[in-house]
């Protein structure tokens, strides 16, 4: 079976344009997640969705970054305009949610740099 | 609040050593999940284990082992004999439940480097 994947894995761009990060979860999987990786802030959870839903995004940094999963098989999460200090690691990752409690899958990342 | 502390930042064995990796953890609710992933050099977050509060049975896969006590809200690993192969970071995280399930809100410790020299 097809993990988490994720597009694209690398991204350069220059401040101030716009960028999509795109997320595949596994399929099945109705609990999806971003997190950004930095050597400053480490793991942190950006926003994650149920059943398609967001349920918090209490960590998304700023109104420049927004996602939307408008299936159960895709999402996105879009940074404008993007500035330097997003440059990480973006992850995606799936779970089945519910009692008992569930592993993330992760994807390989997306790691973004923003000159 | 939640929070997860891996105190060693660094450690650096010499292969076919034991090496233990340590987590403590932070939380006020009574029903959580503790996990361990694995991140090699090429990026990507692998799981290894999960636990859940109530289960505090440590618990043994190949050179792995992993050692829950709920008395010291530790969550502490262990790999016996390592290989060249364990060079990694690892992670410890923590999830918030709700009821008893796991919301998947896994809060992460800053994580340790291993590096196993041959």
């Amino acid at each position: 079976d097809a993990g988490v994947i994720q597009s694209p894995r690398h991204e350069v761009t220059e401040m101030g344009q716009e960028v999509t990060l795109r997320c595949k979860p596994i399929s099945g999987h109705n609990s999806l997640f971003w997190y950004r990786q930095t050597m400053m802030r480490g793991l942190e959870l950006l926003i994650y969705f149920n059943n398609n839903v967001p349920i918090d995004d209490s960590g998304m940094p700023e109104d420049r970054f927004s996602a939307k999963m408008p299936n159960a098989s895709f999402s996105t999460l879009k940074i404008q305009p993007s500035e330097p200090r997003d440059s990480a690691v973006y992850f995606c990752a799936s779970s089945l949610s519910g009692t008992g409690g569930r592993e993330l899958f992760f994807g390989e990342g997306s790691r973004l740099t923003v000159l | 609040a939640q929070k997860v502390t891996q105190a060693q930042t660094e450690i650096s064995v010499v292969e076919k050593e034991d090496v233990t990796l340590d987590c403590v953890y932070e939380t006020r609710d009574t029903t959580y999940y503790l996990f361990w992933y694995k991140q090699p050099p090429s990026g990507e977050l692998v799981f290894l284990i999960r636990r859940n509060s109530f289960d505090e049975q440590n618990e043994i896969s190949g050179r792995y082992s992993w050692n829950f006590q709920k008395s010291t809200s530790s969550f502490n690993f262990t790999i016996t004999a390592s290989q060249v192969v364990d060079s990694a970071v690892y992670f410890c995280a923590l999830s918030e439940a709700m009821g008893s399930s796991n919301t998947g809100k896994l809060i992460f410790g800053q994580g340790t480097t291993l590096q196993v020299k041959p």
